[in-house]
C-alpha cells in the first residue's frame, strides 16, 4: 500500500532563507506527484506537478525535484517571503487512469511559517 | 473557466438530517473525487468516479452517496448525519493522468 510522508510537519524560518520540504513515498510505482499548498481555511492550490518521467519542474522561486527509485520529492522556496506561510502537501497518482489508481494519495502536510 | 465549483461553502446540520453537498466542473474532466479534511488524519478520499454513470469507494465512504449522471456534476450526499462527519470536504477533478484541481471547500458542523 502505498504511503506518503513529509518531514518535518511544522518548519519556521527567517525571511529570506531558502528552504527545502521533503515528501517521500513507499512505491515508486508513481505517474505523477503534485505539490499543493493550502492557506488556512482556504482549498488547495496546484503548485507543479512532476509527470514519472520528469527530474523536476519551476515555477517562479518554486523548484520541485523527484527521484522516483528512491521514493523522494523535495520542494525548494528560494528567498522565503511572510506570504509563503502556508500548508505544504505532497501527493502521489499511482496510476494515469484505471479505476483507484487514478485518485490522489496525500502526506499530512508541513506547516511553514515565514516570520519577517 | 470557474474551474472546481463546490456549495455551500458553510453549513451546520443537526443529528439525522440529510444534505447533498454540490460539485460542478467546467473542464470537462473525467475524473471527480471527494476527500474530507480532519485534523491530524490529513486528506482521505470518500467516493470518486472515473467517468459518467460509473462511480466508487474510496477510504472512508460509510454514511455518503454520490452519483455521476453528467461529467460536470458529482453530489455528494449525508444520508443520516452524524456528529462524526463534521469536517471540510474537497471536491476535486483531473484529466487522465493530468494533476488535479480542487474546490475551495464545505465546511461541514453537525450538532
Amino acid at each position: 500500500k502505498q504511503e506518503v510522508t513529509q518531514i518535518p510537519a511544522a518548519l519556521s524560518v527567517p525571511e529570506g532563507e531558502n528552504l527545502v520540504l521533503n515528501c517521500s513515498f513507499t512505491d515508486s510505482a508513481i505517474y505523477n506527484l503534485q505539490w499543493f499548498r493550502q492557506d488556512p481555511g482556504k482549498g488547495l492550490t496546484s503548485l507543479l506537478l512532476i509527470q514519472s518521467s520528469q527530474r523536476e519542474q519551476t515555477s517562479g522561486r518554486l523548484n520541485a525535484s523527484l527521484d522516483k527509485s528512491s521514493g523522494r520529492s523535495t520542494l525548494y522556496i528560494a528567498a522565503s517571503q511572510p506570504g509563503d506561510s502556508a500548508t505544504y502537501l505532497c501527493a502521489v497518482r499511482p496510476g494515469g487512469y484505471g479505476g483507484s489508481q487514478g485518485n490522489l494519495i496525500f502526506g499530512k502536510g508541513t506547516k511553514l511559517s515565514v516570520k519577517p | 473557466n470557474a474551474g472546481v465549483t463546490q456549495t455551500p461553502k458553510f453549513q451546520v446540520l443537526k443529528t439525522g438530517q440529510s444534505m447533498t453537498l454540490q460539485c460542478a466542473q467546467d473542464m470537462n474532466h473525467e475524473y471527480m473525487s471527494w476527500y474530507r479534511q480532519d485534523p491530524g488524519m490529513g486528506l482521505r478520499l470518500i467516493h470518486y468516479s472515473v467517468g459518467a454513470g460509473i462511480t466508487d469507494q474510496g477510504e472512508v465512504p460509510n454514511g455518503y452517496n454520490v452519483s455521476r449522471s453528467t461529467t460536470e456534476d458529482f453530489p455528494l450526499r449525508l444520508l443520516s448525519a452524524a456528529p462524526s462527519q463534521t469536517s471540510v470536504y474537497f471536491c476535486a477533478s483531473s484529466y487522465v493522468g493530468d494533476g488535479y484541481t480542487f474546490g475551495s471547500g464545505t465546511r461541514l458542523t453537525v450538532v
